[in-house]
């Protein structure tokens, strides 16, 4: 698996702030994602985060409102921007080990008010 | 895109009894199946997963089962105790994207 480190754990925002968030693993990995989960439900893609070139959105998402950036192969963030109460979830970071195998972050729990 | 449907969405069992989770998917592409169990507060934790040219995979009591014709795979939890009490997470990627397309997830509980 992974060693996989994520900042802040939890945070309460005011509306129409921004936060972002870091996604740390322990070793290079090719390919890192971001989803969303929102409260007692599944795990929504986000974005892949591409090392060196901008991040690939899923339906639903853009970059205006989770610019992501990934500078190497170890470290990306997502910033939520421009938060409402709408955007009041846990939000993961995940990495891609093998073929197939995705290993998850401790998650960002974002409340915003 | 891929659509993964999970049934049931909550399931009770008494300790000691087996439980079976089942996932539907649409795209025949998928190749890849993993099960994910996330427990209160925690982050997905990836248990058991098969590819698509097998038909089953068993790890102690937990197994996965494939049937790529009908297009729907199924987890299966035998002996059954209190720590096996979470929820449930199937998801279907094609090795080519990598991208993990989630069900809609199975609270398990387990009745000591």
């Amino acid at each position: 698996s992974a060693v996989i480190s994520q900042k802040p754990s939890r945070d309460i925002c005011q509306r129409g702030t921004s936060l972002t968030i870091q996604c740390q693993v322990d070793s290079q990995v090719t390919m890192m994602f971001w989803y969303r989960q929102q409260p007692g439900q599944s795990l929504t893609l986000i974005a892949t985060a591409n090392q060196g070139s901008e991040a690939t959105y899923e339906s639903g998402f853009v970059i205006d409102k989770f610019p992501i950036s990934r500078p190497n192969l170890t470290f990306s963030t997502l910033t939520v921007s421009n938060m409402s109460p709408e955007d009041s979830s846990i939000y993961l970071c995940s990495v891609l080990k093998t073929v197939g195998e995705q290993y998850f972050g401790p998650g960002t729990r974002l409340t915003v008010t | 895109g891929e659509n993964v449907e999970q049934h049931p969405s909550t399931l009770s069992v008494q300790e000691g009894d087996s439980a079976v989770i089942k996932c539907t998917y649409s795209d025949s592409a998928s190749n890849y199946f993993p099960w994910y169990k996330q427990e209160l507060g925690k982050r997905p934790q990836l248990i058991i997963d098969i590819r698509s040219n097998v038909g089953e995979k068993k790890d102690q009591r937990i197994a996965v089962t494939l049937n790529k014709t009908a297009k729907h795979f199924s987890l299966h939890i035998t002996e059954t105790q209190p720590e096996d009490s979470a929820v449930y997470f199937c998801a279907a990627s094609t090795e080519a994207g990598n991208m993990l397309t989630f069900g809609g997830g199975t609270r398990l509980m387990v009745k000591p």
